[in-house]
């Protein structure tokens, strides 16, 4: 089965622009979707597809692919965006499904 | 406004048996394919298991094939997870998920993804 790669932990300054980044063989076939969980809640989903933003989910939120790697983008981090942040997308098989082990954000 | 309520989570002993629910509503629940994702505490997200919208397809993780078995009813728009020799392992929240489809004519692309999550129901097993 396939892996999906985060890195654990990242940090952003206020306001300021991080990338999230998300690495596996499967995204060379099938687009990442992005989640955000805060302590307590389920996850939302953030970014799917090529560049979808489900509604409701503010506009500095981005998804994008490239090759094996999706990234998630927020620019202009605010506060409320510090949380867990997970990727997931189709197996290669193309059956099941497989997450990253999530990257937590720190917002400081 | 899509809504998925989860139930059936609680104590069980090592070797037990759980059901576990997922009630929709707010959308046409026979038309769209079903999945069961954990969360063991303080863990990442792992996903369980896929049901199609007819039920006719459905794909288990390696970590629980073969002890639990998933379903559905489209008349009571609910999906089950029947889970059978429940170890400590098994700890976790679990969360029903609703898939969506995203097409982009350019490319004939064709994707799912989850789009609706529930609020989850906790199990744990105890040794």
């Amino acid at each position: 089965s396939s892996e999906l790669t985060q890195d654990p932990a990242v940090s952003v300054a206020l306001g300021q622009t991080v990338r999230i980044t998300c690495q596996g063989d499967s995204l060379r076939s099938y687009y990442a979707s992005w989640f955000q969980q805060k302590p307590g809640q389920a996850p939302i989903l953030v970014a799917y597809g090529r560049h979808n933003r489900p509604s409701g989910i503010p506009d500095r939120f981005s998804g994008s692919s490239s090759g094996n790697t999706a990234s998630l983008t927020i620019t202009g981090a605010q506060a409320e965006d510090e949380a867990d942040y997970y990727c997931n997308s189709r197996d290669i098989s193309g059956h099941t499904w497989v997450f990253g082990g999530g990257t937590r954000l720190t917002v400081l | 406004e899509v809504q998925l309520v989860e139930s059936g989570g609680g104590l069980v002993q090592s070797g037990g048996s759980l059901r576990l629910s997922c009630a929709a509503s707010g959308f046409t629940f026979s038309s769209y394919e079903m999945n069961w994702v954990r969360q063991a505490p303080g863990k990442g997200l792992e996903w369980v298991s896929y049901i199609s919208s007819s039920g006719s397809s459905i794909y288990y993780a390696d970590s629980v094939k073969g002890r639990f078995t998933i379903s559905r009813d489209n008349a009571k728009n609910s999906v089950y997870l029947q889970m059978n020799s429940l170890s400590a392992g098994d700890t976790a929240v679990y969360y029903c998920a609703r898939e969506g489809t995203v097409y982009y004519e350019t490319s004939g692309y064709q994707g799912n993804y989850f789009d609706s999550w529930g609020q989850g129901t906790l199990v744990t097993v105890s040794s």
